[in-house]
């Protein structure tokens, strides 16, 4: 069965410092994409970044990068220089071959930024 | 505006009753999803259409659920004899693509549904 898993309910950061969220997955279809989003308290899902499963580097979107660890099935989350208005729900999500059409989210993590 | 438009944006019905929601896609885009987002909770998938063609509806959660695109653009998600436990956000999304998993949705505001 293909899963997302997203173990940090919530998270702290500084303003202007870096951030990881962590994300895993669970698949046997080799070709697959991962996908970042995020929620504001105003509830619109924002794309992020995408790292397809063949793509041979991260992906990069600004601040926003993706450390894709194949073997390890992990697509974390790296936010650069983190400002205020990155509060929010960052959600991971799966889509694959044999997932059909369904995207696949995890639970989300819910990110604090203080300054 | 050419982002993906949801009506309306709070939905507040009795239990029983029947609803329907509306979500009109950005022009063009080919595929159409609708989610359930339950409080504290990430989306979960509830149905698929390609056009007007619904290609997917593994996730409605019953028979009381019913969605439809009938010319490929705007699509209507109906519940009907809602109940307490139909409370959610519903969202839509669209993307450009026929089914490649490549290319990212985008999502409208949803609907914030309240059963009484």
């Amino acid at each position: 069965a293909q899963k997302i898993t997203q173990t940090q309910p919530g998270m702290f950061v500084q303003e202007k410092e870096a951030v990881t969220l962590d994300c895993t997955y669970d698949t046997s279809d080799p070709s697959y994409g991962l996908f970042w989003y995020k929620q504001p308290s105003s509830g619109e899902m924002i794309f992020l970044i995408y790292q397809g499963s063949y793509d041979q580097q991260n992906a990069t979107e600004g601040r926003y990068s993706l450390n894709f660890q194949k073997a390890r099935k992990s697509a974390n989350l790296v936010i650069s220089a983190s400002q205020l208005g990155d509060s929010a729900m960052y959600f991971c999500a799966m889509r694959s071959n044999t997932g059909g059409f369904k995207t696949i989210f995890g639970a989300g993590t819910r990110l604090f930024v203080k300054a | 505006g050419a982002g993906v438009s949801q009506s309306p944006r709070y939905k507040v019905a009795k239990r029983g009753q029947d609803v329907a929601l509306r979500c009109d896609p950005i022009s063009g885009h080919v595929s159409l999803f609708w989610y359930q987002q339950a409080l504290g909770q990430g989306p979960e998938f509830l149905t698929y259409f390609q056009n007007e063609a619904q290609l997917d509806k593994s996730g409605l959660p019953s028979d009381r659920f019913f969605a439809e695109r009938p010319e490929g653009s705007v699509s209507t998600l109906k519940i009907q004899r809602t109940q307490q436990e139909d409370s959610a956000v519903y969202l839509c999304a669209s993307s450009l693509d026929g089914g490649g998993f490549a290319q990212p949705q985008h999502f409208g505001d949803g609907t914030r549904l309240s059963i009484l």
